[in-house]
């Protein structure tokens, strides 16, 4: 059963930093990895879509790489605005067909 | 602009009621789907449905049931029978496979028992 982790749990940052969120799967045999941002009480939003035979995207001051032989991926956040605190997730969709999420990362960006 | 439509954005149900919340894409995705999400919780699949007139058990679908008349609209009806119904539910999209697109969500629905 794939599993999805999502480290930290909680980030909390000043203005200007840039933000590391880490995610790793358990089953490297995946479609794609999406990353979404949640604001609190909204719905998803996408920000990255890196398909199994991509390494990274690139997308502004965003940044997701993705590692399927170790598992991992990492989004990168360059000089963090506090409009970039949220919740982020990292779903995994699957060689089954079935999406696994993350339990999120919470940020917290600090004027 | 394309993209998924969930209405209304917040729902009160009385003990007993059934409840109907919309899902509308116009996206042209072949596959919808309902999640609930839980405070500090992730989020679990309710139903989903990959063509017309066909749709699939999720995880957690028990005291739930949804249609799928046209492949525009993908309604869930929180029924009498969910016991704790009080959560926040997503509707997502997308192509068959989402293999390349990935998915879209909807703005949500907050549904209360009242």
């Amino acid at each position: 059963k794939q599993e999805v982790t999502q480290i930290p749990a909680a980030l909390s940052v000043p203005e200007g930093e840039n933000l590391v969120l880490n995610c790793s799967f358990t089953d490297s045999a995946i479609y794609n990895l999406q990353w979404f941002r949640q604001d609190p009480g909204k719905g998803l939003t996408s920000l990255l879509l890196i398909q199994s035979s991509q390494r990274e995207q690139t997308s502004g001051r965003l940044n997701a790489s993705l590692d399927k032989s170790s598992g991992r991926s990492t989004l990168y956040i360059a000089a963090s605005q506090p409009g970039d605190s949220a919740t982020y997730l990292c779903v995994v969709l699957g060689s089954w067909g079935k999406l696994q999420f993350g339990a999120g990362t919470q940020v917290v960006v600090t004027p | 602009d394309g993209g998924i439509t969930q209405s209304p954005k917040y729902l009160f149900r009385k003990e007993g009621q059934n409840v109907t919340l919309s899902c509308e894409q116009n996206l042209n995705h072949d596959a919808m789907y309902w999640y609930r999400q839980d405070p500090g919780q992730g989020l679990r699949l309710i139903y989903y449905s990959q063509i017309v007139n066909d749709f699939q058990k999720g995880d957690i679908a028990e005291g739930y049931s949804v249609s799928r008349e046209k492949k525009e609209s993908f309604p869930l009806t929180v029924t009498s029978a969910q016991k704790n119904p009080t959560a926040f539910y997503l509707c997502a999209s997308s192509m068959l496979g989402g293999d390349s697109q990935g998915y879209t969500f909807g703005s949500g629905t907050r549904l209360t028992v009242v």
